[in-house]
C-alpha cells in the first residue's frame, strides 16, 4: 500500500486529454513539492515534471503538472500513442527522520 | 551527456550478500546527492537509500534499515549499495538516480540508470 494514492489505470482516445491524481497527507504533498515519472515498460523512469509544475528540458508542453492541498495532477493534453506508460508521483515526506514516497503508479492506455 | 550506469545485479541465495555500483558520467559526480530505487517485478517504485554530495548525509528505508548500507567514492564518480542478510522481497530492479542538487530532500530525482537485477532465491 503506497503513501501516495493513484489510480490504478486511465484510458483515453488520442488527441485527448487526460489527468492523474496523486492524494497524498500533510507531512508531503500537503508541504513539499512534487515530481512525476514516466516509464515505459521495460525502461527506466523518466523525469517529466519537477516542483509540481516545472518541466526538464526536452519535455512537451502537452504534459502540465500542478498541486493544490494535499493533491497533485499530472495533465497529458494531445494525446499520443507514444504516451502509453507507467505514471508514477514522488515526493519528500517529512514524517518520521523524512524519506521519499512514491505513488503507486497509474497505467495509462492511449485507446 | 548525463549517464549513470549500474551494475552488480544478479542470483542470490536468501541470507546472502551483494554490492552493487553505479558509474556516473558526464556531471561533476562529487556535487549531487543520489540515491537507490527498485521496483520489484510487476510492482512500483520504492525509495531505498540516498546519500548527499559528500557521503556525510545518509537515509534509509525502514524495508532495508540495518542491512543495505549506501555509500560513494567522489575520486571515483562512483554510487554503491552494499545490500546484506537478503530476503526474497529485495527481489527487484534497481536504479541509481541523481539529485539536482548537494541534498537529497525535497527536490525530486532528474537522471535514472537503466537499472540492474537482483533476484534473491535459493
Amino acid at each position: 500500500q503506497s503513501v501516495l494514492t493513484q489510480p490504478p489505470s486511465a484510458s483515453e482516445t488520442p488527441g485527448q486529454r487526460v489527468t492523474i491524481t496523486c492524494s497524498g497527507s500533510s507531512s508531503n504533498i500537503g508541504i513539499n513539492t512534487v515530481s512525476w515519472y514516466q516509464q515505459v515498460p521495460g525502461t527506466a523512469p523518466r523525469l517529466l515534471i519537477y516542483s509540481d509544475d516545472q518541466r526538464p528540458s526536452g519535455i512537451p508542453d502537452r504534459f502540465s503538472g500542478s498541486r493544490s492541498g494535499t493533491s497533485a495532477s499530472l495533465a497529458i493534453s494531445g494525446l499520443q500513442s507514444e504516451d502509453e506508460a507507467d505514471y508514477f508521483c514522488a515526493v519528500w515526506d517529512d514524517s518520521l527522520n523524512g524519506h521519499w514516497v512514491f505513488g503507486g503508479g497509474t497505467k495509462l492506455t492511449v485507446l | 551527456e548525463v549517464q549513470l550506469l549500474e551494475a552488480g545485479g544478479g542470483l542470490v541465495q536468501p541470507g546472502g550478500s551483494l554490492r552493487l555500483s553505479c558509474a556516473a558520467s558526464g556531471f561533476t559526480f562529487s556535487t549531487y546527492a543520489m540515491t537507490w530505487v527498485r521496483q520489484a517485478p510487476g510492482k512500483g517504485l520504492e525509495w531505498v537509500s540516498s546519500i548527499t554530495a559528500s557521503g556525510g548525509s545518509t537515509s534509509y528505508a525502514d524495508s532495508v534499515k540495518g542491512r543495505f548500507t549506501i555509500s560513494r567514492d567522489n575520486s571515483k564518480n562512483t554510487l554503491y549499495v552494499q545490500m546484506d542478510s537478503l530476503r526474497a522481497e529485495d527481489t527487484a530492479v534497481y536504479y541509481c538516480a541523481k539529485f539536482p542538487n548537494w541534498n537529497y530532500k525535497y527536490q525530486g530525482m532528474d537522471v535514472w540508470g537503466q537499472g540492474t537485477t537482483v533476484t534473491v532465491s535459493s
